[in-house]
């Protein structure tokens, strides 16, 4: 059984740009969290996407978005990039609502 | 809303000694509680968790946390720690649904040889 993968591992963006980081979920799993954890914190909830619709978002604005595929795996997508953008970005996947989420490597972004 | 306090940022304990890490939530619903750890540059990995049921949950790596209502508590002990359990600690609480997880900000185990 394949866990949570991430990719890219690591990202160098210019402040303004736009990125995209995706992730495979776990085999079954039809639920998606994306979380951002800065150095030193603990990860902060970004939204999370079950069954293709996004189900609850944190405290993020709107240039933070994100899709969720057919086949479950999902996608992040941040607009005009700001050096407090700068973290860890990890993706969490769960069998379905309400149950434990299991955690990518996650992807390390770094904005210039 | 729920929140996570996670009452110590650093905690030594030398190797083969007994280890508590604390955590205290507030929340205003019925709640699930996890234990994550994170290792240097790595994703979080489960624990343990409490959904229903015992109040004594037992996890992975001889690890164990106790739920108490009362005193809103969920913490984090195990009896002997090695070198290897150097490493984050996270606690992290969920109303179900679509919440996702509130973290708390940390813990620091350092074992000491």
């Amino acid at each position: 059984e394949t866990g949570v993968t991430q990719s890219p591992t690591h990202l160098i963006k210019t402040r303004g740009q736009q990125v995209t980081l995706r992730c495979s979920s776990q085999s079954g799993h039809n639920t998606v969290s994306w979380y951002q954890q800065a150095l030193g914190q603990g990860p902060q909830f970004i939204f999370q996407y079950y069954r293709e619709e996004e189900n609850g978002r944190g405290n993020f604005p709107p240039r933070f978005s994100g899709l969720q595929f057919p086949n479950y795996s999902s996608e992040l997508n941040v607009n005009a990039l700001e050096l407090d953008d700068s973290a860890l970005y990890l993706c969490a996947s769960s069998l379905t609502l309400g149950h434990e989420q299991y955690f990518g490597p996650g992807t390390r972004l770094t904005v210039t | 809303a729920q929140s996570v306090t996670q009452l110590d940022s650093q905690v030594p304990v030398f190797e083969e000694a007994p280890v508590e890490l604390r955590c205290n939530y507030s929340s205003s619903v019925s709640v699930y509680l996890f234990w994550y750890v994170q290792y240097p540059n790595q994703g979080l990995q489960l624990l343990l968790k409490y959904l229903s049921g015992s109040t004594l949950v037992k996890g992975i790596n001889g690890f164990e946390a106790e739920f108490n209502k009362s005193q809103t508590s969920f913490h984090l002990r195990k009896p002997s720690v090695h070198i290897s359990d150097t490493a984050e600690y996270f606690c992290a609480v969920s109303g179900g649904g679509a919440d996702g997880l509130t973290f708390g900000k940390g813990t620091h185990l350092i074992i000491q040889p």
